[in-house]
Protein backbone atom coordinates (compact mmCIF):
# COMPACT_ATOMS: atom_id res chain seq x y z
CA UNK A 1 0.00 0.00 0.00
CA UNK A 2 1.40 3.55 -1.00
CA UNK A 3 2.07 5.93 2.33
CA UNK A 4 1.32 9.28 2.24
CA UNK A 5 2.11 10.99 -1.01
CA UNK A 6 3.16 14.90 -1.00
CA UNK A 7 4.19 17.11 -3.96
CA UNK A 8 6.05 18.71 -4.77
CA UNK A 9 8.80 17.50 -3.16
CA UNK A 10 10.71 20.68 -3.26
CA UNK A 11 9.46 24.09 -4.52
CA UNK A 12 11.58 27.82 -4.94
CA UNK A 13 9.11 30.76 -4.78
CA UNK A 14 9.36 34.56 -4.41
CA UNK A 15 7.80 36.71 -2.29
CA UNK A 16 4.68 37.84 -3.08
CA UNK A 17 3.65 34.77 -4.56
CA UNK A 18 1.31 31.81 -3.86
CA UNK A 19 1.77 28.13 -3.44
CA UNK A 20 -0.21 25.14 -4.18
CA UNK A 21 0.40 22.48 -1.81
CA UNK A 22 -0.84 18.75 -2.82
CA UNK A 23 -1.39 15.32 -0.02
CA UNK A 24 -3.16 12.15 -1.03
CA UNK A 25 -3.48 10.60 2.03
CA UNK A 26 -3.22 6.59 2.97
CA UNK A 27 -6.24 4.64 1.08
CA UNK A 28 -9.03 4.45 3.43
CA UNK A 29 -7.80 7.63 5.86
CA UNK A 30 -10.28 10.24 5.88
CA UNK A 31 -8.72 12.79 7.40
CA UNK A 32 -5.62 14.82 6.16
CA UNK A 33 -4.00 17.60 8.79
CA UNK A 34 -1.02 20.05 7.80
CA UNK A 35 1.65 20.98 9.36
CA UNK A 36 4.63 23.66 9.00
CA UNK A 37 7.90 22.64 10.64
CA UNK A 38 10.69 25.75 10.45
CA UNK A 39 14.21 24.47 10.27
CA UNK A 40 15.24 23.34 13.63
CA UNK A 41 11.80 23.35 15.36
CA UNK A 42 9.08 20.99 15.86
CA UNK A 43 6.15 21.16 13.43
CA UNK A 44 2.84 23.08 14.14
CA UNK A 45 -0.44 21.85 13.06
CA UNK A 46 -2.25 24.23 10.32
CA UNK A 47 -5.44 22.59 9.48
CA UNK A 48 -7.37 19.58 10.03
CA UNK A 49 -9.97 18.11 7.20
CA UNK A 50 -12.39 15.59 8.18
CA UNK A 51 -14.29 14.02 5.57
CA UNK A 52 -14.36 17.44 3.44
CA UNK A 53 -14.84 20.06 6.45
CA UNK A 54 -12.30 21.96 8.56
CA UNK A 55 -12.39 20.43 11.76
CA UNK A 56 -9.65 22.44 13.47
CA UNK A 57 -7.41 25.51 12.96
CA UNK A 58 -3.94 26.53 13.63
CA UNK A 59 -2.31 29.91 14.81
CA UNK A 60 -1.79 30.82 10.99
CA UNK A 61 -2.54 33.98 9.27
CA UNK A 62 -5.90 33.87 6.59
CA UNK A 63 -3.29 34.25 3.63
CA UNK A 64 -3.06 29.98 4.63
CA UNK A 65 -6.23 28.02 3.16
CA UNK A 66 -6.75 24.58 2.56
CA UNK A 67 -9.39 22.04 1.18
CA UNK A 68 -10.21 18.54 0.97
CA UNK A 69 -11.58 16.48 -2.27
CA UNK A 70 -14.30 13.84 -2.12
CA UNK A 71 -11.22 11.29 -3.03
CA UNK A 72 -10.20 12.62 0.64
CA UNK A 73 -7.08 14.18 -1.07
CA UNK A 74 -6.17 17.70 -0.01
CA UNK A 75 -4.28 20.83 -0.95
CA UNK A 76 -2.86 23.71 1.24
CA UNK A 77 -2.58 27.40 -0.51
CA UNK A 78 -0.37 29.98 0.93
CA UNK A 79 -1.06 33.29 -0.64
CA UNK A 80 1.43 36.80 -0.79
CA UNK A 81 4.85 34.37 0.32
CA UNK A 82 6.89 36.07 3.36
CA UNK A 83 10.34 34.86 3.76
CA UNK A 84 8.94 33.16 7.02
CA UNK A 85 7.21 30.78 5.05
CA UNK A 86 9.93 29.47 4.17
CA UNK A 87 9.39 25.69 6.02
CA UNK A 88 8.85 22.06 5.24
CA UNK A 89 5.29 21.34 5.49
CA UNK A 90 4.13 18.14 6.30
CA UNK A 91 1.15 16.07 5.82
CA UNK A 92 -0.67 13.58 8.17
CA UNK A 93 -3.39 10.94 7.45
CA UNK A 94 -5.38 9.53 9.70
CA UNK A 95 -8.35 7.14 9.74
CA UNK A 96 -10.52 9.63 11.64
CA UNK A 97 -7.98 12.33 13.22
CA UNK A 98 -8.60 13.22 16.93
CA UNK A 99 -6.48 10.61 18.68
CA UNK A 100 -6.35 8.47 16.01
CA UNK A 101 -2.68 7.05 14.55
CA UNK A 102 -1.34 10.05 12.28
CA UNK A 103 1.36 9.24 9.09
CA UNK A 104 3.11 11.44 8.11
CA UNK A 105 4.48 12.34 4.42
CA UNK A 106 8.31 13.41 3.36
CA UNK A 107 7.01 16.81 2.83
CA UNK A 108 7.55 19.44 0.46
CA UNK A 109 10.51 21.90 1.32
CA UNK A 110 9.43 25.05 0.38
CA UNK A 111 12.01 28.21 -0.25
CA UNK A 112 10.75 31.98 -0.26
CA UNK A 113 13.37 33.95 -2.00
CA UNK B 1 -2.49 27.77 24.46
CA UNK B 2 -1.04 23.39 25.23
CA UNK B 3 3.28 23.71 24.90
CA UNK B 4 5.32 21.12 25.00
CA UNK B 5 8.63 21.56 25.73
CA UNK B 6 11.77 19.17 25.40
CA UNK B 7 14.38 18.96 26.70
CA UNK B 8 17.84 18.49 26.27
CA UNK B 9 17.49 20.57 22.69
CA UNK B 10 20.65 18.38 21.25
CA UNK B 11 22.39 15.58 22.78
CA UNK B 12 25.79 13.64 21.03
CA UNK B 13 27.07 10.52 22.46
CA UNK B 14 29.10 7.45 21.82
CA UNK B 15 27.71 4.26 20.57
CA UNK B 16 26.96 1.92 23.71
CA UNK B 17 26.08 5.08 26.19
CA UNK B 18 22.19 5.28 27.50
CA UNK B 19 20.17 8.74 27.73
CA UNK B 20 17.03 10.16 28.85
CA UNK B 21 15.19 13.07 26.93
CA UNK B 22 12.03 14.54 28.49
CA UNK B 23 8.77 16.07 27.45
CA UNK B 24 6.91 18.17 29.99
CA UNK B 25 4.04 20.86 29.88
CA UNK B 26 1.80 22.69 32.33
CA UNK B 27 -0.96 20.72 30.19
CA UNK B 28 -2.89 17.76 30.81
CA UNK B 29 -3.35 15.99 27.83
CA UNK B 30 -5.56 12.68 26.78
CA UNK B 31 -2.32 11.24 25.24
CA UNK B 32 1.22 11.45 24.20
CA UNK B 33 2.93 10.36 21.56
CA UNK B 34 6.65 10.12 20.47
CA UNK B 35 8.19 10.55 16.60
CA UNK B 36 11.57 10.12 15.36
CA UNK B 37 11.95 12.18 12.52
CA UNK B 38 15.41 11.84 9.70
CA UNK B 39 16.69 14.53 7.28
CA UNK B 40 14.23 14.73 4.49
CA UNK B 41 11.49 12.46 5.67
CA UNK B 42 8.63 13.21 7.98
CA UNK B 43 8.41 11.92 11.65
CA UNK B 44 7.43 8.19 12.01
CA UNK B 45 5.44 7.26 15.31
CA UNK B 46 7.46 5.13 17.91
CA UNK B 47 4.58 4.64 20.52
CA UNK B 48 1.21 6.31 22.23
CA UNK B 49 0.91 6.30 26.03
CA UNK B 50 -2.79 7.23 27.08
CA UNK B 51 -2.76 6.29 30.88
CA UNK B 52 -1.20 8.00 33.75
CA UNK B 53 2.22 6.00 34.98
CA UNK B 54 2.04 4.07 32.02
CA UNK B 55 5.44 2.41 30.40
CA UNK B 56 5.95 1.10 27.34
CA UNK B 57 9.22 -0.80 25.50
CA UNK B 58 9.66 -0.64 22.38
CA UNK B 59 13.75 -2.92 21.80
CA UNK B 60 16.05 -0.80 23.48
CA UNK B 61 13.66 2.22 23.84
CA UNK B 62 11.37 2.73 27.57
CA UNK B 63 8.76 5.25 27.65
CA UNK B 64 6.81 7.01 30.39
CA UNK B 65 3.85 8.19 30.95
CA UNK B 66 3.62 10.97 34.12
CA UNK B 67 0.92 10.49 36.30
CA UNK B 68 -0.63 13.35 36.09
CA UNK B 69 -0.37 12.97 32.40
CA UNK B 70 1.62 16.46 31.97
CA UNK B 71 4.86 14.67 30.98
CA UNK B 72 6.73 12.34 29.54
CA UNK B 73 10.05 10.73 29.31
CA UNK B 74 11.89 8.42 26.49
CA UNK B 75 15.04 6.50 27.72
CA UNK B 76 17.70 4.77 25.18
CA UNK B 77 19.76 1.68 26.50
CA UNK B 78 23.05 1.34 24.48
CA UNK B 79 21.96 3.86 21.92
CA UNK B 80 23.04 2.67 18.29
CA UNK B 81 23.81 5.30 15.67
CA UNK B 82 20.90 4.10 13.71
CA UNK B 83 19.39 5.93 16.61
CA UNK B 84 20.41 9.19 15.28
CA UNK B 85 17.39 12.11 14.64
CA UNK B 86 15.19 14.28 15.66
CA UNK B 87 13.43 12.58 18.33
CA UNK B 88 9.50 14.79 19.12
CA UNK B 89 6.93 14.18 21.36
CA UNK B 90 3.27 14.93 20.66
CA UNK B 91 0.25 15.69 23.02
CA UNK B 92 -3.09 14.89 21.34
CA UNK B 93 -5.52 17.30 22.75
CA UNK B 94 -9.00 16.79 20.63
CA UNK B 95 -8.32 17.25 16.98
CA UNK B 96 -4.37 18.52 16.27
CA UNK B 97 -1.14 17.10 17.39
CA UNK B 98 0.65 19.74 19.46
CA UNK B 99 4.46 19.03 19.10
CA UNK B 100 7.31 19.64 21.22
CA UNK B 101 10.30 21.19 19.76
CA UNK B 102 12.52 17.97 19.93
CA UNK B 103 15.65 16.99 20.90
CA UNK B 104 18.36 16.03 17.79
CA UNK B 105 19.96 13.38 18.99
CA UNK B 106 23.94 12.19 17.67
CA UNK B 107 25.06 8.69 18.28
CA UNK B 108 28.52 8.50 17.18
CA UNK B 109 29.98 5.13 16.19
Amino acid sequence: DAGVTQSPTHLIKTRGQHVTLRCSPISGHKSVSWYQQVLGQGPQFIFQYYEKEERGRGNFPDRFSARQFPNYSSELNVNALLLGDSALYLCASSFAGGDTEAFFGQGTRLTVV
Amino acid sequence: TQLLEQSPQFLSIQEGENLTVYCNSSSVFSSLQWYRQEPGEGPVLLVTVVTGGEVKKLKRLTFQFGDARKDSSLHITAAQPGDTGLYLCAGVPGNMLTFGGGTRLMVKP
